[in-house]
């Protein structure tokens, strides 16, 4: 069965100073795996997607991951953290054993900006 | 706003009572999803719909649980005899089976309806 573990449940980072979000996973195959970023009282966001296309993936507002198999890691980074990025944030495989996109979702990493 | 809606937002119910929500995906995607999201935890799926059919079920979801999707439009998810253990926010999402591979496919997620079971 795949899985992701998100290795931090909170992680504060000052305005301005760069935001590392780790994700490991567990696939028995090559996984697609996701970033969603949750805010209060709004739903889920897609921020980006590997496909098994290039490595390096960037998505929304200025934030990028990169797969690396031989760590099973998807971590996520942004250079520069702004107050609008507090938020939850989700890693997430996708299970296409069943012929269709089950998400398997993290337990959430909740981002905190400061000043 | 042509994204996912939900309906209610958030619903107050007395355990034992039934409880129905509504979802309405993107118009044209034909596959729809149902989550469960409890405090703290990531969503956890729990039913897929291609078009009007109901594929896959989760074993989280127990028998008072039922969730259909008449006409491959709008679903509804129905709760009986509900109890505490059932207050969470549920989710709802929806996708398009694409040109592409299943890879291609991207989930679009509502704002969800908050559960709470007194």
């Amino acid at each position: 069965a795949q899985s992701v573990t998100q290795l931090d449940s909170h992680v504060s980072v000052s305005e301005g100073t760069p935001v590392l979000l780790r994700c490991n996973y567990s696939s028995s195959y090559s996984p697609s795996l996701f970033w969603y970023v949750q805010h209060p009282n709004k739903g889920l966001q897609l921020l980006l997607k590997y496909t098994s296309a290039a490595t390096l993936v960037k998505g929304i507002n200025g934030f990028e991951a990169e797969f690396k198999k031989s760590e099973t890691s998807f971590h996520l980074t942004k250079p520069s953290a702004h107050m609008s990025d507090a938020a939850e944030y989700f890693c997430v495989v996708s299970d296409e054993d069943t012929g269709f996109q089950k998400l398997v979702f993290g337990t959430g990493t909740r981002l905190l900006v400061s000043p | 706003d042509t994204g996912v809606s939900q309906d209610p937002r958030h619903k107050i119910t007395k355990r034992g009572q039934n409880v129905t929500f509504r979802c309405d995906p993107i118009s044209e995607h034909n596959r729809l999803y149902w989550y469960r999201q409890t405090l703290g935890q990531g969503p956890e799926f729990l039913t897929y719909f291609q078009n009007e059919a109901q594929l896959e079920k989760s074993r989280l979801l127990s028998d008072r649980f039922s969730a259909e999707r008449p006409k491959g439009s709008f679903s509804t998810l129905e709760i009986q005899r509900t109890e505490q253990g059932d207050s969470a926010m549920y989710l709802c999402a929806s996708s398009s089976i694409g040109t592409g591979s299943l890879r291609a496919d991207t989930q679009y997620f509502g704002p969800g309806t908050r559960l709470t079971v007194l």
